[in-house]
């Protein structure tokens, strides 16, 4: 089967850091995604990794270990616009299938 | 640009009848997709277009969904019959480039209701 794992909740403080953490299973890897979804919202594309390492878009960073089956997302300077759900999926190699964890539900405190 | 268009924003319909979602992505991306999402099952991709062809439609539940692009500036996913379990937000987005080397718009969605 196909495992997508991710905290189900997470709580952090205005202008903090916080990594929220992936780790997968799959048949078949071809890329990582990260999407912000607002409560209501459609999600929202925030990063791709395909390659091992670090990807740098201005607060937010993604980094990928295709070797340990893992990535993490790292949310710097948070805002209270911050709050919101953030999902990993995964694009599976053998078809064009993605695959979506169940979604980490960010709290940004004052 | 508008962005990405959904029509309707919700449906309500019972047991059994036909419902037909549309979409019109953003003008100029080859690439259309559609999501489904549920507190259950959360985000599935159930098929993807390029240049208006069905190019994996593996995340298709049943044969009670299908979908078609007859143009590149219209989509349409038709459930028939619907049923409860149908019950879900379906989710449009377009692309420039295939997903993962472009960014993905998604449209604001269609909550569906299927008593």
């Amino acid at each position: 089967g196909q495992n997508i794992d991710q905290p189900t909740e997470m709580t952090a403080t205005e202008g903090a850091i916080v990594q929220i953490n992936c780790t997968y299973q799959t048949s078949g890897f071809n890329g990582l995604f990260w999407y912000q979804q607002h409560a209501g919202e459609a999600p929202t594309f925030l990063s791709y990794n395909v390659l091992d390492g670090l990807e740098e878009k201005g607060r937010f960073s993604s980094f990928l270990s295709r070797s340990k089956g893992y990535s993490y997302l790292l949310l710097k300077e948070l805002q209270m616009k911050d709050s919101a759900s953030y999902l990993c999926a995964v694009r599976l190699y053998n078809n064009n299938d993605m695959r979506f964890g169940a979604g980490t539900r960010l709290t940004v405190k004052p | 640009d508008a962005g990405v268009i959904q029509s309707p924003r919700h449906e309500v319909t019972e047991m059994g009848q036909e419902v037909t979602l549309r979409c019109k992505p953003i003008s100029g991306h080859d690439y259309l997709f559609w999501y489904r999402q549920t507190m259950m099952r959360g985000l599935e991709l159930l098929i993807y277009f390029n240049n208006n062809v069905p190019i994996d439609d593996s995340g298709m539940p049943e044969d009670r969904f299908s979908a078609k692009m007859p143009n590149a500036s219209f989509s349409t996913l038709k459930i028939q019959p619907s049923e409860p379990r149908d019950s879900a937000v379906y989710f449009c987005a377009s692309s420039f480039r295939e997903f993962g080397t472009d960014t993905q718009y998604f449209g604001p969605g269609t909550r569906l209701t299927v008593l």
